[in-house]
């Protein structure tokens, strides 16, 4: 099993419904993880840090689920901005090498 | 401009020749991270250094590749006989180690625009 999973997607919405993307994680003993966006052709951003008591960012909230191994990325009221790649980050087996999932595509349609 | 920067942005190469790399991180950042993505996949963890120390290397990585970064700033990346398959995009990112130091937080890593290599 990855480290770390997500599904590629894509996901294909419509201006202002609420999506939502999981990521799951192999190493339970983890305690940092990232959402970053990717626009195409650029380099990753960092969208969202993911705290134990979750965080949230205007239309943006972040979760972490540690008893089922899953971080969630939820963006309420789509924008076509939003349309990018997802990508979650968590630590490697304990270590401070973090681990990029694949990346979750959206695209937000008028 | 105070971000990572990375040089050259784009590279092409004939199999078989030497590609070097460069990076220049964000000055107060001690931690320096290498990695490749392909089309639809995650960046691909490389390497990375705190300060001039390399700390750890993927077992993905052949003796090709060989990094540095002798002063703990601006880091080299080499790729010795490129093959068809190092065609990539090269990113790197620094990050502070400290916990929470003037907004930043454990891990959080800043990127460069990335080198893309094509190897013919």
């Amino acid at each position: 099993r990855k480290e770390v999973e997500q599904d590629p997607g894509p996901f294909n919405v419509p201006e202002g419904a609420t999506v939502a993307f999981n990521c799951t994680y192999s190493n339970s003993a983890s305690q940092s993880f990232f959402w970053y966006r990717q626009d195409c052709r650029k380099e990753p951003k960092l969208l969202m840090s993911v705290y134990s008591s979750g965080n949230e960012d205007g239309r943006f909230t972040a979760q972490l689920n540690r008893a089922s191994q899953y971080i969630s990325l939820l963006i309420r009221d789509s924008k076509l901005s939003d349309s990018a790649t997802y990508l979650c980050v968590g630590p490697r087996g304990g270590s401070y090498i973090p681990t990029f999932g694949r990346g979750t595509s959206l695209i937000v349609h008028p | 401009d105070t971000g990572v920067s990375q040089n050259p942005r784009h590279k092409i190469t004939k199999r078989g020749q030497n590609v070097t790399f460069r990076c220049d991180p964000i000055s107060e950042h001690n931690r320096l991270y290498w990695y490749r993505q392909t089309l639809g996949q995650g960046p691909e963890f490389l390497t990375y250094f705190q300060n001039e120390a390399q700390l750890e290397k993927s077992r993905l990585l052949s003796d090709r590749f060989s990094a540095e970064r002798p002063k703990g700033s601006f880091s080299t990346l080499e790729i010795q006989r490129t093959e068809q398959g190092d065609s990539a995009m090269y990113l790197c990112a620094s990050s502070p180690t400290t916990g929470t130091s003037g907004g930043f937080s454990y891990n959080e890593q800043f990127f460069g625009p990335g080198t893309r290599l094509t190897v013919l």
